[in-house]
């Protein structure tokens, strides 16, 4: 059974950096495409970052230079490094796992709980 | 930045009834859509995928269509456990992007 459980989050003054692991169980993130997706109320859902099987990135324009992602494969662990938080980056921060079905890429099959950022003085 | 609108922002209906979501596009995606649905403290699910593939134990009660700009997802009889909050998602250009959801409530 595939497992994703986020860590890392909480309360961060502005301009501070937090951050994010994604415990991956039941597959190997070097076998799949992973991204990080975060909700807000005032946002709804906003797709942040992928890594791809070989390595290679993919940010959107409002975390690019302040956000990156990375895996450690031997943990079996996805990461985001938050840098230079705003306020407006205040969400509940979900990992997801790019999809398993045949044909199916770049959409999300499996997800984690979320850990909840707060940037706020 | 492709923007997806979803339709209505609420729905209100009765288990049993139809519910007929919709999903405009910003510009073309092909048939590069997905529906998920929320419901409270949970991830969002993947339902459909590429316009009208259901996800892996998905129920047949779920259906999508359409194509270019205008998709819809049907579920063709209300059970309890569809209230919940429906999005959109393209992956056809970046950045992938979501609607703002649908919410199915009991009437």
């Amino acid at each position: 059974e595939v497992q994703l459980v986020e860590t890392g989050g909480g309360l961060i003054q502005p301009g501070g950096s937090l951050r994010l692991s994604c415990s991956a169980s039941g597959f190997a993130v070097s076998s799949k495409a992973m991204s990080w997706v975060r909700q807000s109320p005032v946002k709804g859902l906003e797709w942040l970052s992928i890594i791809y099987i070989g390595g290679s990135t993919n940010y959107a324009d409002s975390v690019k230079g302040r956000f990156t992602i990375s895996r450690d494969t031997s943990k079996n662990t996805v990461f985001l490094q938050m840098n230079s938080l705003r306020v407006e980056d205040t969400a509940v921060y979900y990992c997801a796992k790019d999809c398993t079905d045949g044909g199916c890429s770049n959409f999300f099959d499996s997800w984690g709980q979320g850990t909840v950022v707060t940037v706020s003085s | 930045e492709i923007v997806l609108t979803q339709s209505p922002a609420t729905l209100s209906l009765s288990p049993g009834e139809r519910a007929t979501l919709s999903c405009r596009v910003s510009q073309s995606i092909d048939i590069y859509l997905a529906w998920y649905q929320q419901k409270p403290g949970q991830a969002p699910r993947l339902l459909i995928y590429d316009t009208s593939n259901r996800a892996t134990g998905i129920p047949a009660r779920f259906s999508g269509s359409g194509s270019g700009t205008d998709f819809t997802l049907t579920i063709s009889s209300l059970e309890p456990e569809d209230f919940a909050i429906y999005y959109c998602q393209q992956r056809t250009n970046w950045p992938r992007t979501f609607g703002q959801g649908t919410k199915v409530e009991i009437k």
